[in-house]
């Protein structure tokens, strides 16, 4: 079974630029995360999906940031416009509730560079 | 709101060592998990052990262990017979066994292994 997918993988743009993330959950989780990266403050949940409706993003850092799900079987980060301190690494995660193990299963990443 | 601390940054350990990585956390609930996430330079997060609150038994995975210590909420983890391939970010997490709730991290210790 394929895990998380997430593109792209790296992301260069310039500030001002509207930039999309996207999330393909596994297969029959749930629940989804947004997280992102950095070498200043580790790592923070943005926001996350249950059966595809937001359950909590008091983590989105302002309202340039959005974030959608569609579907079970997709989901997307949006920052509009971008500035530098977006630089970071962004993680989309999945779980499941059923047969709760509790684990989450994240993605490669994706990494961006704001210049 | 719960938090973890990991109050190592960094930490280092001779190869086929023993070294153990420190966690805390604090939480009002009864039942949860608890899980030491590990990444390596290539950035992906592997699950390396996971612990639910309810049992008394420490989990176990090939060279790693953990101390659960619930009354304390210390969650440690101990890599036995340390090897390169060990040398990684370590984060703990927490999360409420609660369906669809967040997994919340620690700030991550640096793990260098010396050949």
């Amino acid at each position: 079974d394929a895990g998380v997918i997430q593109s792209p993988r790296h992301e260069v743009t310039e500030m001002g630029q509207e930039v999309t993330l996207r999330c393909k959950p596994i297969s029959g989780h749930n629940s989804l995360f947004w997280y992102r990266q950095t070498m200043m403050r580790g790592l923070e949940l943005l926001i996350y999906f249950n059966n595809n409706v937001p359950i909590d993003d008091s983590g989105m850092p302002e309202d340039r940031f959005s974030a959608k799900m569609p579907n079970a079987s997709f989901s997307t980060l949006k920052i509009q416009p971008s500035e530098p301190r977006d630089s970071a690494v962004y993680f989309c995660a999945s779980s499941p509730d059923r047969g709760l193990t509790g684990e989450l299963f994240f993605g490669e990443g994706s990494r961006l560079t704001v210049l | 709101a719960q938090t973890v601390t990991q109050s190592q940054p960094e930490m280092s350990v001779q190869e086929a060592e023993t070294v153990t990585l420190s966690c805390t956390y604090d939480t009002s609930e009864s039942d949860y998990y608890l899980f030491w996430y590990k990444q390596p330079p290539s950035r992906q997060m592997i699950l390396v052990i996971r612990q639910e609150a309810y049992k008394q038994q420490n989990a176990t995975e090939n060279r790693f262990s953990v101390n659960f210590q619930k009354a304390a909420k210390s969650f440690s983890l101990k890599i036995s017979d340390s090897q390169l391939g060990d040398a990684a970010m370590y984060f703990c997490a927490y999360r409420s066994a609660v369906l669809g709730s967040r997994l919340t991290f620690g700030e991550g210790t640096q793990l260098t292994v010396n050949p």
